[in-house]
């Protein structure tokens, strides 16, 4: 049962346009959602979080906006550069009793071409 | 600054076999995770700890261990390796919860069981 979920495998986006990720859930207990993005033989990197009281986060070229009552949230990349070619992961956080759990969804290879 | 730095990188088992897996997080942060990353999945929790106590447990069997030492560095053990154990073992180590900063992971340790 996936509770994070990432429709789409992959994406192509030409360089200087808008980049939109997608990502659905279904458990109202989650408090935080981040973006991370990966590449190849690397670990995943933090790129931006919303808390679930949010419906928008900024960060430079980075913008999530979350909607609660559709259980969904999308990432902006604008304007879409080359190097932003990478795996995108949608996560999720639930807390409770201290202990924080990241459940990812499936990712979204985006590829941002010049 | 150091990362978060795993060990090791690769290694080749046989199923039934043992294995210890490293992790050092970034300094000064208390808390680590280790997630599980199937090809063509997103990474699945399997362990939190927080000053040295374990905090959380994903779904996982009891051949899955793990400990978090005084240095706040920490091991995953995983006994009678089966060939459906071969994943990337990814380590991430936050200050706190890790919610609005986001956990920062290491590259990996790429696990073939054969």
């Amino acid at each position: 049962d996936q509770q994070v979920k990432q429709n789409s495998p992959s994406l192509s986006v030409q360089e200087g346009r808008i980049s939109i990720l997608n990502c659905d859930y279904t458990n109202s207990m989650f408090d935080y959602f981040l973006w991370y993005k990966k590449y190849p033989a690397e670990g995943p990197t933090f790129l931006i979080s919303i808390s679930s009281i949010k419906d928008k986060n900024e960060d430079g070229r980075f913008t999530v906006f979350l909607n609660k009552s559709a259980k969904h949230l999308s990432l902006h990349i604008v304007p879409s550069q080359p190097g932003d070619s990478a795996v995108y992961f949608c996560a999720a956080i639930t807390s409770g009793a201290g202990s924080y759990q990241l459940t990812f969804g499936k990712g979204t290879k985006l590829s941002v071409i010049p | 600054d150091a990362g978060v730095t795993q060990s090791p990188t690769h290694l080749i088992k046989t199923r039934g076999q043992h294995v210890t897996l490293r992790c050092s997080p970034i300094s000064g942060h208390k808390s680590v995770s280790w997630y599980q990353q199937v090809l063509g999945q997103g990474p699945q929790f399997i362990f939190q700890y927080y000053e040295k106590e374990e905090r959380g447990r994903g779904n996982f069997p009891d051949r899955f261990s793990a400990r978090q030492f005084p240095n706040y560095s920490s091991e995953l053990n995983v006994n009678a390796l089966l060939l459906g154990d071969s994943a990337l073992y990814l380590c991430a180590s936050s200050l706190g919860g890790g919610a609005v900063y986001g956990y920062t992971f290491g590259s990996g340790t790429r696990l073939t069981v054969v």
